[in-house]
């Protein structure tokens, strides 16, 4: 069964310092990987996504993921963060050759950026 | 485009009245998606459909929710009879395909007293 795994419920950041916000998954083969971001009350935004190819991502606003096949990670990074990047952040995954699976969500991490 | 448009934006109502929450996709999205979001449960997966095609309904809670989607832009998701339980928000979410990345709506704020 595939599932995924933000073990962080919470990230606070100072903000202009990195930032790591975990996740990894289990998914039978090759996976399809998103991050995903919400605002309060707002809908979730598309970030990045991983298919096949190179390993580090880069996505919107400035935020990269690197995919690490031997650890099913997936981590989103951001060398410097804004105090404008606090939201909630999700990832997900899918099975990338089983058209019939749906896409699970991870639990969500909220992202602090103190200023 | 105006993006994934949901309708109503709030509702509140009463317990045991129906609730028909609904969806317009992004004109040319295959995949449709019903999620709902709460604190204590996350977000949701509840229905997603393909060419307008139910695909899996796994995630509807019980027989009081129903979904349709009679047509490549619209879809509903209704409650009857709702209960204090179901309040949530529900979002709505399209892509071009159940693989692709997907567009959510704003969601509805459903409040059932």
């Amino acid at each position: 069964a595939q599932s995924v795994a933000q073990p962080e419920d919470q990230v606070k950041v100072a903000e202009g310092n990195p930032l790591t916000v975990k996740c990894t998954y289990s998914v039978s083969g090759n996976p399809y990987l998103f991050w995903y971001v919400q605002y309060p009350n707002r809908g979730l935004q598309f970030l990045l996504k991983y298919i096949t190819g190179d390993n580090l991502v880069k996505g919107s606003y400035g935020f990269e993921a690197e995919f690490n096949k031997s650890q099913t990670s997936f981590h989103l990074k951001k060398p410097s963060a804004l105090v404008s990047d606090s939201a909630l952040y999700f990832c997900a995954v899918r099975p990338l050759r089983d058209s019939a699976s749906k896409i699970i969500f991870g639990s969500g991490t909220r992202l602090s950026i103190r200023p | 485009d105006a993006g994934v448009i949901q309708s109503p934006r709030h509702e509140v109502t009463e317990m045991g009245q129906e609730v028909t929450l609904r969806c317009k996709p992004i004109s040319g999205h295959n995949s449709l998606f019903w999620y709902r979001q709460t604190m204590m449960r996350g977000l949701e997966l509840l229905i997603y459909f393909n060419n307008n095609v139910p695909i899996d309904d796994s995630g509807m809670p019980e027989d009081r929710f129903s979904a349709k989607m009679p047509n490549a832009s619209f879809s509903t998701l209704k409650i009857q009879p709702s209960e204090p339980r179901d309040s949530a928000v529900y979002f709505c979410a399209s892509s071009l395909a159940p693989h692709n990345e997907q567009f959510f709506g704003p969601g509805t704020r459903l409040t059932v007293l």
